[in-house]
């Protein structure tokens, strides 16, 4: 069975500055889907960005990136010019690729980052 | 919004009793998601539905049940509830049985 560990309950980032959440998983597969979610107070799952484990190129969307180490089993999430509004819980999940299985989403503990002034 | 919706947003109950959470998936999508997120077991699936058919099943406890009508959205029925199962309960759907998961508002139950 897949699992994701994000081993940083909490983090906090100067508005402006830059933040890494780590995340580390572990599958026997090869082929698969990583995301991270964003849950703000109102509870919402926003879908921030996703990486293809077939597809070397890290994954950008705006001032969102991730660095995927694919050896490593390692997928962190780096913002950047951080913003009030970024402030939330992250979560770290993965999904098979294969189609026999379910296409279900594992989600890491999540990691609640605060935006200070 | 992600076009998925779902009723009622709050819910409190007492123990013993029976709720059902309903989930209406965004336009054309086939697969509906269930998935319960609470402070002990943080987000777990529950159950996939793909065009009416349960595909897959996750930690979902016997007392809870699921199903999928032929316009599309989905019931999760609780039953014989126990302090424990105040979570959110999220639904989600994507297109195919593969693809993006677009997630609900969730419902918030409260088990008193």
């Amino acid at each position: 069975a897949q699992t994701v560990t994000q081993s940083q309950p909490e983090m906090s980032v100067q508005e402006a500055e830059t933040v890494t959440l780590s995340c580390t998983y572990d599958t026997s597969e090869s082929d698969y889907y990583l995301f991270w979610y964003k849950q703000p107070p109102s509870r919402q799952m926003i879908l921030v960005i996703r990486q293809e484990a077939y597809k070397q190129q890290n994954a950008t969307e705006n001032r969102f990136s991730v660095n995927f180490q694919k050896a490593a089993k390692s997928f962190s999430l780096k913002i950047s010019d951080s913003q009030l509004g970024d402030a939330a819980m992250y979560f770290c999940a993965y999904r098979s690729s294969n189609t026999g299985t379910a296409s279900k989403l594992t989600f890491g503990t999540g990691t609640r980052l605060q935006v200070t002034l | 919004d992600s076009g998925v919706t779902q009723t009622p947003k709050h819910l409190i109950t007492a123990t013993g009793q029976r709720v059902t959470l309903r989930c209406s998936p965004r336009s054309g999508d086939l697969s509906v998601y269930w998935y319960q997120q609470s402070l002990d077991q943080g987000l777990q699936f529950l159950i996939q539905y793909y065009n009416g058919e349960e595909r897959a099943k996750g930690n979902i406890l016997e007392r809870f049940s699921a199903q999928q009508f032929p316009d599309l959205h989905s019931e999760l029925n609780l039953s014989s509830l126990e302090l424990g199962d105040s979570a959110l309960y999220f639904c989600a759907s994507s297109v195919a049985f593969w693809g993006e998961q677009y997630f609900g508002p969730g419902t918030r139950l409260t088990v008193t």
